[in-house]
């Protein structure tokens, strides 16, 4: 297993457009997360899944937001009508939470999109 | 909710010596972690070091050690022997012990090692 891995690395799409991203975390983890990180902050939780159950969702998530995890192993991350705020970096970590497990968030090298 | 001050943006270090970023956090939470991670340029974000809340003792890992002052609510980290390939954005986290093991990530403090 190479790690997490996101898909595309760069987006960049006009206003309006839908747009997707893909994760796919290490094989063996339960919990996805995706995260959003704007230029010079730290990234913000967006919302995160065990399995395939989508258990938090931030404020930040508006209706525009989308995601799933149909089998709990990848998931897909939809932003419909795109507005230049939704430039950001995306990022995408899983952990690995069982019984007295609970490893650390590994990270994907995220999707960088910039909306025109 | 949890907060994660990292009140410097920018710091340099020679290569070779030793730096310490700072990280406070507010929170009213028993239980929780500590982490810092590191955000080399366009690459991504790794785990540099962890240190549970329960734990008196100070985390350690090779040239990475941490100043966790539970009741000052302070989380520092030492970089001894400094290398150019510490170079990276530095982000302290806090994640409480719950179910929902999300991270609160600091703003981040930009290291440059220089020659």
């Amino acid at each position: 297993d190479t790690g997490v891995s996101q898909d595309p690395r760069h987006k960049i799409t006009k206003r309006g457009q839908n747009v997707t991203f893909r994760c796919d975390p290490i094989s063996e983890h339960n919990r996805l997360y995706w995260y959003r990180q704007t230029l010079g902050q730290g990234p913000e939780f967006l919302t995160y899944f065990q399995n395939e159950a989508q258990l938090e969702k931030s404020r930040l998530l508006s209706d525009r937001f989308s995601a799933e995890r149909p089998k709990g192993s990848f998931s897909t991350l939809e932003i419909q009508r795109t507005e230049q705020g939704d430039s950001a970096m995306y990022l995408c970590a899983s952990s690995l939470a069982s019984g007295t497990v609970n490893t650390e968030a590994f990270f994907g090298q995220g999707t960088r999109l910039t909306v025109v | 909710a949890q907060t994660v001050t990292q009140s410097q943006p920018e710091m340099s270090v020679q290569e070779a010596e030793t730096v310490t970023l700072s990280c406070t956090y507010d929170t009213s939470e028993n239980n929780y972690y500590l982490f810092w991670y590191k955000q080399p340029p366009s690459r991504q974000m790794i785990l540099v070091i962890r240190q549970e809340a329960y734990k008196q003792q100070n985390a350690t890992e090779n040239r990475f050690s941490v100043n966790f002052q539970k009741a000052a609510k302070s989380f520092s980290l030492k970089i001894s022997d400094s290398q150019l390939g510490d170079t990276a954005m530095y982000f302290c986290a806090f994640r409480h012990t719950g179910t929902a093991s999300k991270l609160t990530f600091g703003t981040g403090t930009r290291l440059q090692v220089t020659l």
